[in-house]
């Protein structure tokens, strides 16, 4: 089976911390993404990857970067973390025509 | 990818058949209708995808009306376990970024 491991279930971080969030997956898909979620604003997309060393913005990249220096890896960096970003983040590979997998997320609180 | 509209929530009894409807009246040819479900605090789990067929699996079946503007998910005997947010995507091509949605909420009740 696929496997994305989110390095973090739980995280509390202050405000103004520069924050890391890893993704592994082991299946060598090509594609990878991380979304937030928030109660009442569903899924949303932040950034994405469909190559190594490729990113692009999803829908609400600011605050945010990525980095993709191997396939299997892919982090989401808080460069300065805000109390807004308090959010469940999730990591997802996929490939067509299986569709995404999803890691179990990391919970963020940021005080 | 073409705009779903799902209702935000539905109940169901335990044993009985859930029916989640999806609308995509703007579906392309070449689009595919995905659906997966996130129980609370997990990711969303791939359930079932179709073009124009109707397709079953071990989890669930899809179907999709003969215009393609819209489709059910149908759980046939929900248990207490399928409660959950179902969501209902478009797409062309299933590995590329999708916009989920809120999805429906269901509630399967004892």
């Amino acid at each position: 089976d696929v496997k994305v491991t989110q390095s973090s279930r739980y995280l509390v971080k202050r405000t103004g911390e520069k924050v890391f969030l890893e993704c592994v997956q082991d299946m060598d898909h090509e594609n990878m993404f991380w979304y937030r979620q928030d109660p009442g604003l569903g899924l949303r997309l932040i950034y994405f990857s469909y190559d190594v060393k490729m990113k692009e913005k999803g829908d609400i990249p600011e605050g945010y970067s990525v980095s993709r220096e191997k396939k299997e890896r892919f982090s989401l960096i808080l460069e300065s973390a805000s109390t807004n970003q308090t959010s469940m983040y999730l990591c997802a590979t996929a490939r067509a025509p299986l569709g995404y997998t999803f890691g179990s997320g990391t919970r963020l609180t940021v005080v | 990818d073409a705009k779903t509209t799902q209702p935000p929530s539905m109940d169901c009894a335990e044993g009985r058949a859930a029916n989640l409807p999806c609308n995509h009246s703007t579906i392309s040819g070449n689009e595919y209708v995905y659906w997966y479900r996130q129980i609370h605090s997990q990711g969303p789990q791939y359930i079932i995808h179709g073009l124009k067929n109707n397709e079953t699996n071990e989890m669930a079946s899809l179907i999709i009306t003969e215009d393609r503007k819209s489709s059910t998910l149908i759980l046939p005997h929900a248990t207490l376990r399928d409660t959950a947010v179902y969501y209902c995507i478009a797409s062309s091509n299933s590995g590329y970024a999708l916009n989920f949605g809120k999805g429906t909420s269901l509630l399967v009740t004892p």
